[in-house]
């Protein structure tokens, strides 16, 4: 069956270190792959989009990786903030866009 | 105010009742989608919207779901007799294109559904 999975436990990180985020996949074969977040009572927001034929997208301090080999993709935040603290989804498609149940992230001051 | 609006923000209702729920979306925005969200769960695909057509009901749950979108804009997702299983925050999101292009979601910031 087709699975999207993240680390459902959370993740804490010191302020100002890299936080990495992980993305695996089954059974799947996306054409891109994209990273939400979402915070507590509001709906997600569109951080970043990754296409199949490319390895690495930055944006500011973010940055995201995707390996159709391996099939899972890597979200990076560099310099990690208390203010980054929030959940992390990613999304496929396929025929249809899926969503993971999302990592949530912990910046510690 | 250029955002997805969704209202209400809260219901709280009694099992059996109808809720009706409904969603603006960003203007010109072509693509509609209505998503569950289950607390710790992931969003669940319930519909999509082209235009004023529904191409992929395929995640409606049940016979008691049905969603329509009038003048290629607002949608009214409806939950008749309404059972305890179905509280959940629904969210609501809309996009310039639909079907496999890539572009990204903008979500409203959900409604809250209670049923007692």
């Amino acid at each position: 069956s087709q699975k999207i999975e993240q680390n459902s436990e959370a993740l804490n990180i010191q302020e100002g270190k890299t936080a990495t985020l992980t993305c695996n996949y089954t059974n799947y074969s996306p054409a891109y792959l994209q990273w939400y977040r979402q915070d507590p009572g509001r709906g997600p927001v569109f951080l970043l989009l990754i296409r199949e034929n490319e390895k690495e997208k930055r944006k500011e301090r973010l940055k995201v990786t995707f390996d159709t080999t391996l099939k899972q993709s890597l979200f990076h935040i560099t310099a990690s903030q208390p203010a980054d603290s929030a959940t992390y989804l990613c999304a496929l498609r396929d025929d249809k866009i899926i969503f993971g149940k999302g990592t949530r992230l912990h910046i510690l001051p | 105010g250029a955002g997805v609006s969704q209202s209400p923000s809260n219901k709280v209702t009694e099992k059996g009742k109808d809720v009706e729920l409904r969603c603006d979306p960003i203007s010109g925005h072509t693509a509609l989608y209505w998503y569950r969200q289950s607390l710790g769960q992931g969003l669940e695909f319930l519909i999509y919207f082209q235009g004023n057509s529904a191409p992929d009901k395929s995640g409606l749950p049940s016979d008691r779901f049905s969603a329509e979108r009038t003048g290629g804009s607002v949608s009214t997702l409806t939950i008749q007799r309404t059972q305890q299983e179905d509280s959940a925050v629904y969210l609501c999101a809309s996009s310039l294109g639909g079907g496999r292009e890539n572009q990204p979601q903008h979500f409203g910031d959900g409604t809250r559904l209670s049923i007692l």
